[in-house]
């Protein structure tokens, strides 16, 4: 079956520490894109990619790092630098960039600090 | 951007129609309205989508006003499993960003 694929379900950071979320799909999709969900809140844009070895910074970049190296597969780092780290992270993916398409979401990695 | 409005919650009873309203009143032409659940703790799932007209799917079906300044998501025969967190997002023309409000957090009811 396609689909977006998000691991691991749960992840703890200890403070300072780097940790990188996996995002893999395939749809064979050219847009992937990464939102932070804060508890009771909606969705925030963290970075987006249209098509491979380009993205850009959301509204919630600071902190975060990202890479697109294949299609189908656009991992996530959460740096040191990143504060407030514990939340909901989902991963999202479209066909292309194209106003009129929908996205495709992961079932997300929640993310706590220890 | 076009900002959304939406009830931060409504009921409905099972069986019934649930009508979730949107307000965006600085919608602009080119602008797609987009609606998508959550339910606790998974991924949003898309539902319909629309322009200008009207729109039907096996889910749902959206009402757009004529000025495009609302719309109404109608779920025709609400089920226990259709309570979620609604969001009602319009889509910046060539702009990959959409953006997610709060949302209406619709319970359905026994």
């Amino acid at each position: 079956d396609g689909g977006i694929t998000q691991s691991p379900k749960y992840l703890f950071r200890k403070e300072g520490q780097n940790v990188t979320l996996s995002c893999e799909q395939n749809l064979n999709h050219d847009a992937m894109y990464w939102y932070r969900q804060d508890p009771g809140q909606g969705l925030r844009l963290i970075y987006y990619s249209q098509i491979v070895n380009d993205f850009q910074k959301g509204d919630i970049a600071e902190g975060y790092s990202v890479s697109r190296e294949k299609k189908e597969s656009f991992p996530l780092t959460v740096t040191s630098a990143q504060k407030n780290p514990t939340a909901f992270y989902l991963c999202a993916s479209s066909i292309d960039h194209r106003v009129s398409e929908k996205l495709f979401f992961g079932s997300g990695t929640q993310l706590s600090v220890l | 951007d076009a900002k959304t409005t939406q009830p931060p919650s409504m009921d409905c009873a099972e069986g019934r129609a649930a009508n979730l309203p949107c307000n965006h009143s600085t919608i602009s032409g080119n602008e797609y309205v987009y609606w998508y659940r959550q339910i606790h703790s998974q991924g949003p799932q898309y539902i319909i989508h629309g322009l200008k007209n009207n729109e039907t799917n096996e889910m749902a079906s959206l009402i757009i006003t004529e000025d495009r300044k609302s719309s109404t998501l109608i779920l025709p025969h609400a089920t226990l499993r259709d309570t979620a967190v609604y969001y009602c997002i319009v889509r910046v023309y060539n702009n990959n960003d959409m953006r997610f409000g709060a949302g209406t957090r619709l319970t359905v009811k026994p």
